[in-house]
C-alpha cells in the first residue's frame, strides 16, 4: 500500500549509458515532481507535471526527459549519463499544485 | 529561481528543550510554506504546512509565518532524540510559477 513508489532503489551504471527511473503514486494526486538531491543534500526541483501536462521544467540538461503516460506515473529517462548525474532522485506527488508533497523512497544513481 | 535560506547547523539541543529552526525566503509573493523532516538515507516527510501569517500548532510542533519579514520558523517543544534529523524548509514561489524551492536544511541533534 505504498503511496509513492520508485524503481529501482539503486542504480549503478557506466558513463555514457542511458537509464530510466519509474515512479508511481496511488494517492489519486494530479501533480507529480522529480527532484535531484546532491551529495550536499540540496533538494532541487527538476520537473513537474499536472494532469499529464509539463508545468515546471527547470534548468536541466536536455539529456533528462520526463514522461507522464498517465496521472499516476511519471518516469525519468536520462541519456548519456555523466559523473555529475550521480545523486539521489526523488519522485513526489501532491493533490494539486501548491499543496503538500509526498515523496517516494528515492533512487540512488551512481555513475562510474 | 528564488532563494530559501536556512542555517545549516548542526543545532544541538538537550532532550526536553525547545528547538527553534528558522528559514527566510526571497520571493515576497510566495504562497505556501512547508517544513519537512529528513532522516539520513530516507525521503523527506511533511511536518507542517502553513499558508497565512501567524502560528500553527500540531502537537509538539509550531510553525510561525511572517510574510512581511519573509521568514518562517519551526519550534519543536520537548525535543526528543528521535527528532534528530535534517529539517527542510520549502516555499512555493508566487506569480503563478508553482515552483517549489527547498532550503539546504538545518541539521538538528537532540542529545540525551
Amino acid at each position: 500500500d505504498t503511496a509513492v513508489s520508485q524503481t529501482p532503489k539503486y542504480l549503478v551504471t557506466q558513463m555514457g549509458n542511458d537509464k530510466s527511473i519509474k515512479c508511481e503514486q496511488n494517492l489519486g494526486h494530479d501533480t507529480m515532481y522529480w527532484y535531484k538531491q546532491d551529495s550536499k543534500k540540496f533538494l532541487k526541483i527538476m520537473f513537474s507535471y499536472n494532469n499529464k501536462e509539463l508545468i515546471i521544467n527547470e534548468t536541466v540538461p536536455n539529456r533528462f526527459s520526463p514522461k507522464s503516460p498517465d496521472k499516476a506515473h511519471l518516469n525519468l529517462h536520462i541519456n548519456s549519463l555523466e559523473l555529475g548525474d550521480s545523486a539521489v532522485y526523488f519522485c513526489a506527488s501532491s493533490q494539486e499544485v501548491l499543496n503538500t508533497q509526498y515523496f517516494g523512497p528515492g533512487t540512488r544513481l551512481t555513475v562510474l | 529561481q528564488k532563494e530559501v535560506e536556512q542555517n545549516s547547523g548542526p543545532l544541538s539541543v538537550p532532550e526536553g528543550a525547545i528547538a527553534s529552526l528558522n528559514c527566510t525566503y526571497s520571493d515576497r509573493g510566495s504562497q505556501s510554506f512547508f517544513w519537512y523532516r529528513q532522516y539520513s538515507g530516507k525521503s523527506p516527510e511533511l511536518i507542517m504546512s502553513i499558508y497565512s501569517n501567524g502560528d500553527k500548532e500540531d502537537g509538539r510542533f509550531t510553525a510561525q509565518l511572517n510574510k512581511a519579514s519573509q521568514y518562517v520558523s519551526l519550534l519543536i517543544r520537548d525535543s526528543q532524540p528521535s527528532d534528530s534529523a535534517t529539517y527542510l524548509c520549502a516555499v512555493f514561489e508566487g506569480g503563478g510559477s508553482y515552483i517549489p524551492t527547498f532550503g539546504r536544511g538545518t541539521s538538528l541533534i537532540v542529545h540525551p
